[in-house]
Parts: C-alpha cells; structure tokens; sequence
C-alpha cells in the first residue's frame, strides 16, 4: 500500500539559511499534518491543511510558513534556520473525517 | 490543559516475557487514542487505535491496548514481548472537533534482554 512520502530524507544546512521540506500524502487523504521532533523529544504539533486551507496550528515559529497544493502535497518552508531547527520533521496525512493518522519516514534537518 | 503522560521513560523486559506500558491523558473533549512505534532514525508505526465502542482494542505485532475513561489510561499490553519489539513506543491523543492535531506523550524507550 502507498505511503507518505516526505522528501528530502536528509537535510544539512548552515545557520541563516532557508529550507524546504516536502510532503506527498497518501492517495485521496486530503489533511496533512506536519510534526517536529527534536532530539529525544515527542513530536510536537506545527501545522496542518485540509483541502489547500491551513486547519489548526500549533506551535510552529514565524520563520517558518507551510501550504497545501491543489494535488495535496505540502511544503514547510523554514528560513532563517537555527541551530535549534534541528531536528526530525513529520508528515502525516488523513482523509476528511477519518482520525488515523499515518506518518511518513520523516526529513531528519540539521542545522550547523 | 491537554497532556499526555508516558510516566515510565525506559524499560527492560526480557524477550518471552510480558510488558505493559502506561498511559495517563487528560483531555477536556472526548478523545480518540493511538499507541505509535518508533524504531531508531525510523518514522512511526501506527500499532492501533481506539475511538469508540469495545475498549479493549487489538493491533498489529500482538499487541492490544484498554481503553479505560475512569481512569483516563490507555495502557499497551503484550503477552509475550520479541527481541524485534525493542524501540520507542509513543502514546497520542486526539479529538473529535480539534483540528485533529495529536498530542503525544514522551515516549517510552523498550530494551529487550535476551
């Protein structure tokens, strides 16, 4: 069966620099999730989309902005990156009323 | 406030032996329930689910979880644990009319001794 597939699978970059990271949901799910998980940490809460309109956010920081496109992909786009950015980055995706939500391998970003 | 409580950080059981993890929520709405696998640099499995009805809910890899409102707990179960069972095991919680946005707890960490 399909999965969420999230790209890059690693990311290296230096302090002040920008970052995208990308998120191809399961075929038909429209809601996409996105989840930051630091280093010995629990996964926390950024953002999510349902139908390319941003439904909930958490506590994601003002350098970073994230959008659904018309195909459901996702993109989180991080700039100004610190060195606090590192960390592992979540996809997850679920159709419209259904709760499961199943997550991709994860972008794994790290900031030098 | 809505948190999630894994109150045991790490465990060691031996493999053939049994294993419960605990978990303790505290939400204002009606929650629906998940336990997640992590395997190290790996993203997380789903193991199973609970949103309503039976609260005794049966998963994937032998495991099962109970679903128990008095107690607000959600405690993973396995009769019998596999060395191949050692990884980090993630409760989360969830909401119907919340965004869907899922808390988790912080995680426990199984060893399993041979």
């Amino acid at each position: 069966a399909a999965g969420v597939i999230q790209s890059p699978r690693h990311l290296i970059k230096e302090k002040r620099e920008t970052a995208t990271l990308k998120c191809y949901p399961i075929p038909r799910h429209d809601t996409v999730y996105w989840y930051q998980q630091g280093p010995g940490q629990d996964p926390q809460f950024l953002i999510s989309f349902y139908e390319k309109m941003q439904s909930d956010k958490g506590s994601i920081p003002d350098r970073f902005s994230a959008q659904q496109f018309s195909d459901y992909h996702s993109e989180l786009n991080m700039s100004s990156l610190e060195l606090g950015d590192s960390a592992l980055y979540f996809c997850a995706s679920s159709s419209q009323g259904a709760e499961t939500q199943y997550f991709g391998p994860g972008t794994r970003l790290l900031v030098l | 406030a809505q948190s999630v409580t894994q109150p045991d950080i790490h465990i060691t059981v031996s493999e053939g032996a049994s294993l419960e993890l605990r978990c303790n929520y505290s939400y204002g709405a009606t929650p629906y329930l998940f336990w997640y696998v992590q395997s190290p640099g790996q993203g997380l499995q789903l193991l199973l689910k609970y949103f309503s009805g039976d609260t005794l809910v049966q998963g994937i890899k032998g495991f099962e979880a109970e679903f128990k409102r008095s107690q607000s707990s959600f405690n993973l179960r396995k009769p019998s644990v596999h060395w191949s069972d050692a990884a980090e095991y993630f409760c989360a919680v969830g909401a119907y009319n919340q965004g869907g946005k899922l808390i988790f707890g912080q995680g426990t960490e199984l060893s399993v001794k041979p």
